[in-house]
């Protein structure tokens, strides 16, 4: 059972225009909604993150837009540049000991001149 | 400084071998994972150890272990290897247990002949 559904699979984005990237979640008890990006032959790195109490939290030029009624979240990249071009992973967890990041399955994004 | 570091990067070795993978983090984080991410880029957790006591353990074959010698280090054992071992390992640590950020390692690429 895939918890955190991710699209689309790839992307490509000419320079300066917008990424978007979509997530959905089926467990209500998630309250945590990191966003992670990965370069080849590197691990994850958390990019931006945000919790259900706020809708939007913006760092620099990505934008998480979250819509807790509809179980979605989003991420938004402006202005994309070439170094940009990654794999990004949406994730979400909730509170408790045993708590554990369950991962969407990626979206390669790929931004040209 | 790296902060979550991983050794070996690369582990080439046949099937029916035993081999290891050592994590370290200088962070001072509590609390310590073990991902699995496959040849499709999907990443899974396999383990969790806060405060060197195991709190998940997601139904991982017991050909695993993981040991916790001190909460800085966590180390994964992986006996009789098959061919669907064959995936890239990644180490990760956050502040403690519940929904916080993970700071991943760069992974171990462990391919089985």
């Amino acid at each position: 059972q895939q918890q955190v559904k991710q699209s689309p699979q790839s992307l490509i984005v000419q320079k300066g225009g917008i990424s978007i990237i979509n997530c959905a979640y089926e467990n209500t008890a998630f309250d945590y909604f990191p966003w992670y990006q990965q370069f080849p032959g590197k691990g994850p790195a958390l990019l931006i993150a945000i919790r259900p109490d706020v809708s939007e939290k913006k760092e620099g030029r990505f934008t998480i837009s979250f819509n807790k009624s509809a179980k979605q979240f989003s991420l938004h990249i402006m202005d994309s540049q070439p170094g940009d071009s990654a794999t990004y992973f949406c994730a979400a967890s909730s509170s408790g000991t045993a708590s554990k990041l369950t991962f969407g399955t990626g979206t390669r994004l790929q931004v040209t001149l | 400084d790296t902060a979550v570091s991983q050794t070996p990067k690369y582990l080439v070795t046949q099937m029916g071998n035993d081999k290891s993978i050592k994590c370290e983090q200088n962070l001072g984080h509590d609390t310590m994972y073990w991902y699995k991410q496959d040849s499709k880029k999907f990443l899974k957790i396999m383990f969790s150890y806060n405060n060197k006591e195991l709190i998940i353990n997601e139904t991982v074959p017991n050909r695993f272990s993981p040991k916790s010698p001190d909460k800085a280090h966590l180390n994964l054992h992986i006996n009789s290897l098959e061919l669907g071992d064959s995936a890239v390992y990644f180490c990760a640590s956050s502040p403690g247990t519940g929904s916080q950020p993970q700071h991943f390692g760069d992974g171990t690429r462990l391919s089985i002949l």
